[in-house]
């Protein structure tokens, strides 16, 4: 098993550019989760998502969009992308029985200029 | 409104010695808490966990220790690895059944040959 995989591992986007990262799990888990994580500070919770076609929003999603079409992938989308989102973004899953013990992927680090 | 918090930045011990992180609370609606381990450039990986109805969790050299009137939880390393350095956060969730997390800041542990 890869377990959570993220791409890119790191990214410069400019001001105004927009990307999508990529997270992909293969352990069958309904539930998933994107975070982000500032300099010094714990992480925060973007989005997240407890099946195939359900989302929703967590503590700070203005400026992303998400969806989940299949249980094993949830792309995190940036649209018109400022300073404010530099940040190291990861992305979890979690199985029904057990949905806070999450397993985290490797992170992407992302530098908005 | 930082509902979770991790008030050390840093903590510094000797190997063999115990190790103790703290974290405060304020919502008393949570009643589940974890603690995550992260190394540099990897993601969080689960450690342990405690249910609000417990006041107690050990897990090999790991221990939490939960008091719900002070809203304060600690965890315990004992005795303490080179290999336990590494940045701890602890979690909180109410009772959403969605898996959303509330993460501390994180303490840095460094466990000194």
């Amino acid at each position: 098993n890869a377990g959570v995989t993220q791409t890119p591992k790191f990214r410069i986007l400019k001001i105004g550019q927009s990307m999508t990262l990529q997270c992909t799990q293969d352990m069958n888990h309904n539930y998933m989760y994107w975070y982000r994580q500032d300099p010094g500070m714990g992480l925060k919770l973007i989005y997240y998502s407890v099946g195939a076609g359900i989302t929703d929003k967590g503590e700070v999603p203005n400026g992303y969009n998400v969806s989940r079409s299949t249980t094993e992938d949830f792309p995190l989308r940036l649209e018109l992308a400022a300073p404010s989102q530099t940040s190291v973004y990861f992305c979890a899953s979690s199985h029904g029985g057990t949905i806070y013990e999450q397993f985290f992927g490797p992170g992407t680090r992302l530098t908005v200029l | 409104d930082q509902q979770v918090k991790q008030n050390s930045p840093s903590l510094s011990v000797q190997e063999g010695r115990i190790s103790i992180l703290n974290c405060d609370y304020t919502n008393s609606m949570f009643d589940y808490f974890l603690w995550y381990k992260k190394y540099p450039a990897e993601g969080p990986t689960f450690l342990i966990s405690i249910s609000s109805i417990k006041d107690k969790n050990e897990d090999g050299r790991f221990t939490v220790f939960l008091n719900k009137s002070a809203k304060h939880l600690s965890l315990h390393i004992v005795p303490s690895q080179p290999g336990d350095s590494a940045v701890y956060f602890c979690a909180a969730s109410g009772s959403s059944n969605t898996g959303k997390l509330i993460f501390g800041q994180g303490t840095t542990l460094q466990v000194k040959p």
